[in-house]
């Protein structure tokens, strides 16, 4: 079984929409994080958490929230969707208490907004 | 995503050696990450250097100069399976990874 897992795989949505994508994780890690992806921009940090009541803005959260219900869950939310938030996402996990920062990445949501 | 430069595309024949070049920043640098990802999946780890010189894995070896702010990659024996983009990701004080774009390498026969 995967040791982090992103639902949905693939989502179609409408401008305006308010739709959440989750992510859960099996390795006992503290920190998660919430990322997008486009063709060649890399990976962008848009929210990360390390721990449960720790919440924190990256470089593009405008337009997102998030919410970690547990040490194992973190949600990314987009509140009234656009197309420009057409993108992967992806989430991340690492340890924090290992001193290695290593992150493990799930499968990502394909998000298509229209 | 601050200054982190790699090079968007290089291509390189099966069995050769190809290096992939990363600068960056130095200012409150801790460490750097390479992390390979194919076309459509996850990115997976590779490395992380946090002192001078070179680390080697198997085929792939990664090198660091914290004062100049360049690390690269170097892949040995190049296999079809390398094609794949490359990430470079700093890490600074915050231990927050910030990834470059990511070089494509093609690997042809």
């Amino acid at each position: 079984d995967a040791d982090v897992t992103q639902t949905p795989r693939n989502r179609i949505t409408k401008t305006g929409k308010r739709i959440m994508l989750e992510c859960s994780q099996t390795k006992g890690h503290d920190r998660m994080y919430w990322y997008r992806q486009d063709p060649g921009l890399g990976l962008r940090l848009i929210y990360y958490s390390f721990d449960v009541k720790d919440i924190n803005k990256g470089e593009i959260s405008d337009g997102y929230s998030v919410s970690r219900q547990a040490q194992a869950k973190f949600s990314l939310s987009l509140e009234s969707a656009i197309p420009n938030q057409t993108a992967l996402y992806f989430c991340a996990t690492s340890d924090g208490t290992s001193g290695s920062y290593e992150q493990y990445f799930g499968p990502g949501t394909r998000l298509t907004v229209t | 995503g601050q200054n982190i430069d790699q090079p968007t595309e290089m291509t390189a024949t099966e069995g050769a050696i190809v290096q992939i070049n990363c600068t960056y920043q130095t200012s409150g640098f801790n460490g750097l990450f390479w992390y390979q990802q194919h076309a459509g999946e996850a990115p997976t780890f590779l490395s992380y250097n946090v002192l001078d010189g070179l680390e080697e894995k198997g085929r792939f070896s990664s090198f660091l100069s914290r004062s100049k702010g360049y690390s690269y990659l170097l892949l040995k024996e190049l296999q079809m399976k390398d094609s794949a983009s490359y990430l470079c990701a700093v890490e600074r004080g915050s231990y927050i990874p910030t990834f470059g774009r990511g070089t494509s390498l093609i690997v042809h026969p």
